[in-house]
């Protein structure tokens, strides 16, 4: 089985600090993807990555930037954390068949951000 | 432009119930479908997916799903629901022009009363 693995389950910081959330899969996967979930907005994709040092800006990536220097690993930077990026983060992979978008993507466990 | 709507927000069944969880999407070319459940603080878990064939697909935990492109739907089903099966139930949409993007809706929320 996938395993994608979130490095925090639960986060608190402050205001303006900066934060970093990490994400490993373990399946050799091309594709990474970060979201955020908030009450009835769904999953709203803020960067996904097709491959090392490769990022594309999702729906709502401002705020956020991404790094992937490593195949398994992606991470999340909120560069100047405020308050409305208080929300459940989600991390996902998925591999590259040949046709885009037909593979399922494997979510890690998500991680709640609480900023104060 | 892609999208995805699951028109109901919440949805209470009695335990031993059917179920039916609406999807609807709005696409060009045939989609990939997908279903997810998110059990209570956990990240989603594929249920099943459908990519060309046979419109009924069967998943995990007994659901299944029907493919019908003259309604441009996607409906979950389950003939009996569990009490574990309480959790929120997420459609997908896999579009290709953009690569490897996902569309999610935006959830259905499932209770189930003994």
């Amino acid at each position: 089985d996938v395993k994608v693995t979130q490095s925090s389950r639960y986060l608190v910081k402050r205001t303006g600090e900066k934060v970093f959330l990490e994400c490993v899969q373990d399946m050799d996967h091309e594709n990474m993807f970060w979201y955020r979930q908030d009450p009835g907005l769904g999953l709203r994709l803020i960067y996904f990555s097709y491959d090392v040092k490769m990022k594309e800006k999702g729906d709502i990536p401002e705020g956020y930037s991404v790094s992937r220097e490593k195949k398994e690993r992606f991470s999340l930077i909120l560069e100047s954390a405020s308050t409305n990026q208080t929300s459940m983060y989600l991390c996902a992979s998925s591999r590259v068949s040949g046709l885009p978008g037909n593979q399922p993507q494997h979510f890690g466990d998500g991680t709640r951000l609480s900023i104060l | 432009a892609q999208s995805v709507t699951q028109p109901d927000i919440h949805i209470t069944v009695s335990e031993g119930a059917s179920l039916e969880l609406r999807c609807n999407y709005s696409y060009g070319a045939t989609p990939y479908l997908f279903w997810y459940v998110q059990s209570p603080g956990q990240g989603l878990q594929l249920l099943l997916k459908y990519f060309s064939g046979d419109t009924l697909v069967q998943g995990i935990k007994g659901f299944e799903a029907e493919f019908k492109r003259s309604q441009s739907s996607f409906n979950l089903r389950k003939p009996s629901v569990h009490w574990s099966d309480a959790a929120e139930y997420f459609c997908a949409v896999g579009a290709l022009p953009t690569g490897n993007q996902f569309y999610f809706g935006t959830g259905t929320s499932l209770t189930v009363i003994p």
